[in-house]
């Protein structure tokens, strides 16, 4: 059975601040998704990553994976308030789209 | 980018009614779509899986006689929760991918958030 663990599941950070958040998963997959929920919202894509050693970024936001270790991180680099949301990854379980979702990570980012 | 849309967004009802929420893709033809809900602080849970022009694939656990889906055309599936209850009262978000360039991703729609009283 594929699982996917996030870690934290909370974080608060102040401005300016960098950090990861964790995302493994137990089986071999190579289709891995980060996506942005604000609160009362629904998901926003923010990355498709699908190769091993996949690296993407989109403003202070950097998505890597590595699928030997099965795991992909989401790093936040000098936070800003607007990066305040909850943050999911989630991993294809097998070619039919289905995706198996990390419990998400609460981030709040304090002016 | 592709765009999804979901109507109602809120929906209040009585216990007992049913209760219709439409999911439309606006820019694609979607072949599949996904039924998820969502309690509070909790993460995503998979409903089911709705191709057009067959039957929906339901998760272990999810009531087909209850929540129905109908996926008439490449571009509108309908999830229907019947005799609702109290504990259906949930946050239900539909999803498709798009096929082409973006084929890997899910593009969510806006959410319909149903209180059952």
């Amino acid at each position: 059975e594929l699982k996917v663990e996030q870690n934290p599941l909370f974080l608060s950070m102040q401005e300016g601040k960098n950090y990861t958040i964790y995302c493994n998963y137990s089986t071999t997959s190579d289709r891995l998704y980060w996506y942005r929920q604000d609160p009362g919202k629904s998901l926003e894509s923010l990355f498709v990553l699908l190769s091993n050693g996949a690296v993407k970024q989109e403003g202070r936001l950097m998505a890597s994976l590595d699928t030997k270790a099965r795991l992909s991180t989401l790093h936040i680099t000098a936070a800003v308030h607007d990066l305040s949301a909850t943050y999911f990854c989630a991993v294809d379980m097998d070619s039919n789209y289905q995706l198996i979702w990390g419990a998400g990570t609460k981030l709040i980012i304090k002016p | 980018g592709a765009v999804v849309s979901q109507h109602p967004s809120r929906v209040i009802c009585k216990s007992g009614t049913s209760v219709k929420i439409e999911c439309r893709s606006l820019d694609f033809q979607a072949t599949t779509m996904f039924w998820y809900r969502q309690f509070p602080k909790q993460s995503l849970m998979l409903m089911a899986t709705s191709n057009e022009g067959s039957k929906a694939t339901y998760e272990q656990g999810v009531e087909k006689d209850k929540f129905l889906i109908n996926h008439a055309s490449l571009t509108l599936s309908t999830l229907t929760v019947t005799s609702a209850h109290p504990e259906d009262s949930s946050f239900y978000i539909c999803s498709s991918t798009s096929g082409g360039a973006r084929v890997n991703e899910q593009f969510f729609g806006p959410g319909t958030r149903l209180t059952v009283l």
